[in-house]
């Protein structure tokens, strides 16, 4: 089951924050987040392994709650390097990495 | 050096050929994949392969078919092309199925005319 991102599209100005969110139906072992800017390979963001962890490097991070099957990644003061589409892909019992439709961030300076 | 290539980057053909791409990766990976990426953006699992054998075939027609020689290679094989094959194709590959990061290839762009 693919899971689902919301929202689809958001547009920020630079220095703004915003937060992705990812939820699936079924149980999961992992979440990732990955970012893909226009015409290249997805780059892998973090990978959120047990309920309630969270991870982050600068100013991207997320957060896992395993009972609620959702994920959120959260982007501080947003810079222009961080406009893409990000993918949140979740990982089951079954080897499988499903990613989601993506949301669209676009940031404007 | 690149962790994971595909050739070719760019492949144009007539509905009914058959073509391959290839993927090769450096990493010493395990586990490796084809998702396939259509014009809406959609990141689709298609196979994965750990150590040479096949652990996920989504439901893709019988026309693909991925072949790993060893587990540094895997390629895909496409027979018949259809108009609906056009897509960009990534190969990646991953320490631990289902749970490592996923290096992924540059993405070979196939327009089936």
């Amino acid at each position: 089951q693919q899971p689902v991102q919301s929202p689809q599209a958001v547009i920020l100005r630079e220095g703004e924050d915003a937060v992705i969110n990812c939820s699936s139906s079924k149980a999961l072992y992992s979440v990732h987040w990955y970012r893909q800017k226009h015409g290249e390979a997805p780059v892998f963001l973090m990978i959120l392994l047990k309920g309630g962890e969270q991870k982050g490097h600068d100013k991207i991070s997320a957060s896992f709650n395993e009972k609620k099957q959702q994920s959120s990644l959260y982007l501080t003061a947003s810079q222009l390097s961080y406009s893409g589409t990000y993918f949140c892909g979740t990982g089951g019992r079954d080897d499988k990495i499903i990613f989601g439709k993506g949301t669209r961030l676009h940031i404007l300076p | 050096d690149t962790a994971v290539s595909q050739t070719p980057k760019y492949l144009v053909t007539q509905m009914g050929n058959d073509k391959s791409i290839k993927c090769e990766q450096n990493l010493g990976h395990d586990t490796m994949y084809w998702y396939k990426q259509d014009s809406k953006k959609f990141l689709k699992i298609m196979f994965s392969y750990n150590n040479k054998e096949l652990i996920i075939n989504e439901t893709v027609p019988n026309r693909f078919s991925p072949k790993s020689p060893d587990k540094a290679h895997l390629n895909l094989h496409i027979n018949s092309l259809e108009l609906g094959d056009s897509a960009v194709y990534f190969c990646a590959s991953s320490r631990i199925a289902g749970a490592g990061e996923l290096f992924f290839g540059e993405g070979s762009r196939l327009t089936v005319l």
